[in-house]
Formats: C-alpha cells, sequence, structure tokens
C-alpha cells in the first residue's frame, strides 16, 4: 500500500512570492495534517483535515492556509513568503481518532531567498 | 497547556552499548504516546507507540512503557547498531478530541560509532 506522498520534495521561492505544496493522504485515510520543522522551532502542527474541514488548527499566522479534497488529497498554501518559512514542511494521515498512529511522507523542503 | 520534554543531545555510543532517551510529558486528559525515528534527508517513521498507561509499545528492540505516575515514556534499547544512528522524537496526540495532532519534544540526535 503506498504510504504518504508529498510534492514537490524540493524547492526555492523568492521572499514576496506564494508557494502550493501538495499532500496525498494513504488510501482509506480521511484526516490529513501538516507539520512544519525548522532546526530552531522543531516540529510544529500546522492545522489537520478530516472530510475537506479544518478541525484543528496550530498558532501559525493566516498567511498559512490549506484545504481538502473531496478524495482526501490535501493542499497547503503560504503567501507572502518570509525568509522564515524556510523549513521542511511535513504532510501526514490518519484514520480518524486520537490513538491511531499517523503516518508521514518524506516532506517537502522549501527554501525562501 | 499539553508539551513534552526530552534529553537534549546528542547521544554517542559505540555499538552494541545500551541507549535511554528520557521523555517527560504534561497533558490534560490521557494522551497517547509515541517515538518517531527520522533517518537523515528523510520523513519521520513511527518507531512505536502506546495508548494507555502501563501499555509497552516495542519495535525493532527498542522498547517504552507509559508511565502516568511519572509522566513519561523513556525509550530504551539493550544494544545498539550504527544504523540506529538517526534523530528521536517523542510525542503525544492531544487527548479528549476527535483530532489527530501530534506535539513532539524537540529531538535527541543519536550516533553510533563502530
Amino acid at each position: 500500500k503506498a504510504g504518504v506522498t508529498q510534492t514537490p520534495r524540493y524547492l526555492i521561492k523568492t521572499r514576496g512570492q506564494q508557494v502550493t505544496l501538495s499532500c496525498s493522504p494513504i488510501s482509506g485515510h480521511r484526516s490529513v495534517s501538516w507539520y512544519q520543522q525548522t532546526p530552531g522551532q522543531g516540529l510544529q502542527f500546522l492545522f489537520e483535515y478530516f472530510s475537506e474541514t479544518q478541525r484543528n488548527k496550530g498558532n501559525f499566522p493566516g498567511r498559512f492556509s490549506g484545504r481538502q479534497f473531496s478524495n482526501s488529497r490535501s493542499e497547503m498554501n503560504v503567501s507572502t513568503l518570509e525568509l522564515g518559512d524556510s523549513a521542511l514542511y511535513l504532510c501526514a494521515s490518519s484514520l480518524q481518532g486520537a490513538g491511531n498512529t499517523i503516518y508521514f511522507g518524506e516532506g517537502s523542503w522549501l527554501t525562501v531567498v | 497547556g499539553n508539551s513534552v520534554t526530552q534529553m537534549e543531545g546528542p547521544v554517542t555510543l559505540s555499538e552494541e552499548a545500551f541507549l535511554t532517551i528520557n521523555c517527560t510529558y504534561t497533558a490534560t486528559g490521557y494522551p497517547s504516546l509515541f517515538w518517531y525515528v527520522q533517518y537523515p534527508g528523510e520523513g519521520l517513521q513511527l518507531l512505536l507507540k502506546a495508548t494507555k498507561a502501563d501499555d509497552k509499545g516495542s519495535n525493532k528492540g527498542f522498547e517504552a512503557t507509559y508511565r502516568k505516575e511519572t509522566t513519561s515514556f523513556h525509550l530504551e534499547k539493550g544494544s545498539v547498531q550504527v544504523s540506529d544512528s538517526a534523530v528521536y522524537f517523542c510525542a503525544l496526540s492531544r487527548a479528549n478530541q476527535a483530532g489527530t495532532a501530534l506535539i513532539f519534544g524537540k529531538g535527541t540526535t543519536l550516533s553510533v560509532s563502530s
């Protein structure tokens, strides 16, 4: 069974631009969540979607947004990029429920210059 | 609020040494607890988990026991290998809600030499 797939794997953007990252969850998983990983802040929860609805949200500015489609695929968007947005963005999927295992993709490496 | 505290690294060991990485948590309710491992340039892989007090998670020789009385979930392995070199993250899932958000510790880098 295929794992969580994220595209693109690597990208470079300029300050002020916007970026869209894509995630395909494991088949049958309807919960998709996003995390940001940086050396300074570690792993931080961005948001979670379930059945096309945002169910949880972390403490990030409104420049960070996401959505989920009817096939459970998800995208996240960052507008007006800042240098500090350079990070590894990880997508994860799971079955519904707090105790279920959350499976991660390999991430999208974003560099803002 | 909910939080996870891990011992700071890096941890440097010789092959076949005993490993302990300490993890303590603060949470309301009854969280599920996880250890994830990240190899260089890769995403996170689940190593083991425990969903209730006194549960022991185990995988690939690693073990961790959910200790509610000490709010701990320490990771142990009896004999580490060079291939275990990676960053290890302790995490909890927020309790009493249907969502699946994870709260992570800062990670502990393990380096094993032959």
